[in-house]
């Protein structure tokens, strides 16, 4: 079955830190990737996303991923994170012609407190 | 204001009860889904729509039904049925050719 890991469930860093957050599925097929964000009170919102083209996206906020088909991952970084991205990120993959192509399929999400 | 509208917000109800959430979007979105979100767990889907009038059961369906009748609205019932039914409530839509996620507010329900 397809799955998504995220490596980190909680991770603490200071303002002016680099962030990378790991994610990895599990499907040779062709994907979507996605990104999405829950800051504190508020509805899930997307980052980014990647369907073909330029492996690394850019998304909202200074946000970037890479796309590495051969190690199935896409990785979500930040060169120098602010308080205000303390949040909840979930990866999320749609695996393409998997027979369920309306389903996204989601990592169980990492929490970034970033101290002031 | 395109969106997706989620209510209530907050939802309280006696163990044994049904209850409705309630869940409509103006994307003219064709899909639609209600994952349920509890600490450490992700997002889960329990049913999802891709046209109106037929839906089909996600990762954990048991205790719960939907209905489709309308583009712009898929309510979620919450049945006696359900075990745990204390969690956070997500409603989605997507567009037919396009898997990215639109998201409501969500509804927190709890069971007493």
């Amino acid at each position: 079955a397809q799955s998504v890991s995220q490596h980190n469930h909680h991770v603490i860093l200071s303002e002016a830190a680099s962030l990378e957050l790991g994610c990895n599925y599990s499907y040779g097929g062709t994907v979507n990737l996605f990104w999405y964000v829950q800051y504190p009170g508020q509805h899930l919102q997307l980052l980014l996303k990647y369907f073909s083209g330029d492996p690394l996206v850019k998304g909202i906020k200074g946000f970037e991923a890479e796309f590495i088909k051969s190690k199935f991952s896409f990785n979500l970084r930040k060169p120098s994170v602010q308080w205000s991205d303390t949040a909840e990120y979930f990866c999320a993959v749609n695996p393409l012609n998997a027979g369920n192509n309306r389903k996204l399929i989601w990592g169980l999400g990492t929490s970034l407190a970033v101290n002031p | 204001d395109g969106g997706i509208t989620q209510s209530p917000k907050y939802l309280f109800r006696k163990e044994g009860q049904n209850v409705t959430l309630s869940c409509e979007q103006n994307l003219n979105h064709d899909a639609m889904y209600w994952y349920r979100q509890d600490p450490g767990q992700g997002l889960r889907l329990i049913y999802y729509s891709q046209i109106v009038n037929d839906f089909q059961k996600g990762d954990i369906a048991e205790g719960y039904s939907v209905s489709r009748e309308k583009k712009e609205s898929f309510p979620l019932t919450v049945t006696s049925a359900q075990k745990n039914p204390t969690a956070f409530y997500l409603c989605a839509s997507s567009a037919l050719r396009n898997t990215e996620a639109f998201f409501g507010q969500g509804t927190r329900l709890t069971v007493v």
